[in-house]
């Protein structure tokens, strides 16, 4: 089926620094949202990206919608312990609501 | 605010065995989608119900049906359980006033031995 590819797979960084990571996919989405997901628990909404090129924040998140619609990233400033997770982007084709298609997800961990 | 509730949190069953998972949307969420998340996996998309219709439809195993009533909670329906089931399982619900956007719940982790 459709893959998101990921990266990176795991981060490990200190309190204070800044994380990126992205996904990038073969076809086209029309929507990519960003997940971030705690041991046991459901995926939790971050940031949802509607059109090409489009940069929305969320607090100290930044994600963008790639221009060619098959890429998307996410950023965390100045990260803190909380931050501490599993980020997935996830990809859906049409806007009316389809299924979605998740990346393999990326296990931060950041050191106090 | 409100938030998917789904319900049991927990599942231990034997294989061959059957399993009924439920979810109940967010209040005027329209639209449940199915999705199983195996150890260290990313959640796989299983099945969809807009308005108690099906509207999508995934790797889901003839074994598993589902189906969403007029209050708009959905059940999972699973028989015949395998090993290989055991899985969290969440529900996610939106309504389709809000393009995209779907809303998990806390899941329901299911054990079969």
């Amino acid at each position: 089926g459709q893959q998101l590819n990921q990266s990176p797979q795991s981060m490990f960084i200190q309190e204070g620094e800044d994380v990126s990571m992205n996904c990038t996919s073969s076809s086209i989405f029309n929507t990519w949202l960003w997940y971030k997901q705690d041991p046991g628990e459901g995926p939790v909404l971050l940031i949802a990206l509607y059109k090409a090129g489009e940069l929305t924040s969320n607090g100290r998140l930044t994600a963008q919608f790639g221009i060619t619609r098959k890429d998307s990233f996410l950023n965390i400033s100045a990260s803190i312990p909380s931050d501490v997770g599993i980020y997935f982007c996830a990809g859906q084709r049409e806007t009316s609501g389809s299924r979605l298609t998740f990346g393999e997800g990326t296990q931060l961990t950041v050191n106090p | 605010a409100a938030g998917v509730i789904q319900s049991p949190r927990h599942l231990i069953k034997e294989k061959r065995e059957t399993a009924t998972l439920k979810c109940y949307p967010i209040p005027r969420h329209d639209t449940v989608y199915w999705y199983q998340q195996g150890p260290g996996q990313d959640p796989q998309f299983l099945i969809s119900f807009y308005e108690k219709m099906q509207s999508d439809k995934g790797s889901i195993p003839d074994r598993f049906s589902a189906q969403q009533f007029s209050d708009y909670h959905s059940e999972l329906n699973m028989s015949s359980l395998e090993l290989g089931d055991s899985a969290l399982y969440f529900c996610a619900s939106r309504t389709r006033g809000l393009a995209g956007e779907q809303y998990f719940g806390p899941g329901t982790r299911l054990t079969v031995t």
